[in-house]
């Protein structure tokens, strides 16, 4: 009983470095998405998809970049980390009958980043 | 625009007390509303959620309405437990987008001590 699985769950950075964070879903969700989650902000969205090759912009989405090549998997990347990417992500994804019907949202245990 | 907020906490309550989060929203078109629910370590999980206006949601004691006159969705629960310790999140769909994304509110820590 998986549901989103994310890692990894800590990582630390130097300003420059690239890295991706991974996010894979085992229920058949269509959409999936990428929130930041920093102090007094709440979650704030990334990217998201509605499905296997779309993908869209959120709220934040500078200096991360997504791509949906199945159903299951959902990677973000940093292309070159900032200090201000330092925060934690979560994973989320819920089904196609969400996508009108509002549904669900379900999340994975986040992964911590820093960006030293 | 779309926005979600919400009083600010932490919020400290004996056991057995009664709780209220506040929560009141701006949105565009008419969205759902929920309740999130984050214990430590671990990511969000839904509480409740109202789809349409005066619909009240409900869930392990905890209940809000949808009040489009006020556009709030105030959180209650009338005695809380020190297991209901957590950050509590106000949201918001967006059907404007197509696809119903998601919009948060700063979240508001709750601590219950017995």
């Amino acid at each position: 009983n998986a549901g989103v699985t994310q890692t990894p769950k800590f990582q630390v950075l130097k300003t420059g470095q690239s890295m991706t964070l991974q996010c894979a879903q085992d229920m058949n969700h269509e959409y999936m998405s990428w929130y930041r989650q920093d102090p007094g902000m709440g979650l704030r969205l990334i990217h998201y998809s509605v499905g296997a090759g779309i993908t869209d912009q959120g709220e934040v989405p500078n200096g991360y970049n997504v791509s949906r090549s199945t159903t299951e998997d959902f990677p973000l990347r940093l292309l070159s980390a900032a200090p201000s990417q330092t925060s934690v992500y979560f994973c989320a994804s819920k089904s196609t009958g969400a996508l009108r019907i509002t549904g669900e949202l379900f999340f994975g245990e986040g992964s911590r980043l820093t960006v030293l | 625009g779309n926005s979600v907020t919400q009083m600010e906490g932490p919020v400290t309550l004996s056991e057995e007390a009664f709780l209220t989060i506040n929560c009141t929203y701006t949105a565009t078109g008419y969205p759902s509303l929920f309740w999130y629910v984050q214990y430590p370590g671990e990511g969000l999980q839904l509480l409740l959620k109202a789809t349409k206006a005066d619909d009240k949601g409900s869930n392990k004691g905890f209940e809000a309405t949808y009040r489009k006159e006020t556009t709030s969705f105030h959180l209650e629960k009338g005695s809380v437990q020190v297991s209901d310790s957590a950050v509590y999140f106000c949201a918001l769909s967006d059907p404007g987008t197509g696809a119903n994304n998601l919009f948060f509110g700063t979240g508001t820590r709750l601590t219950v001590i017995p």
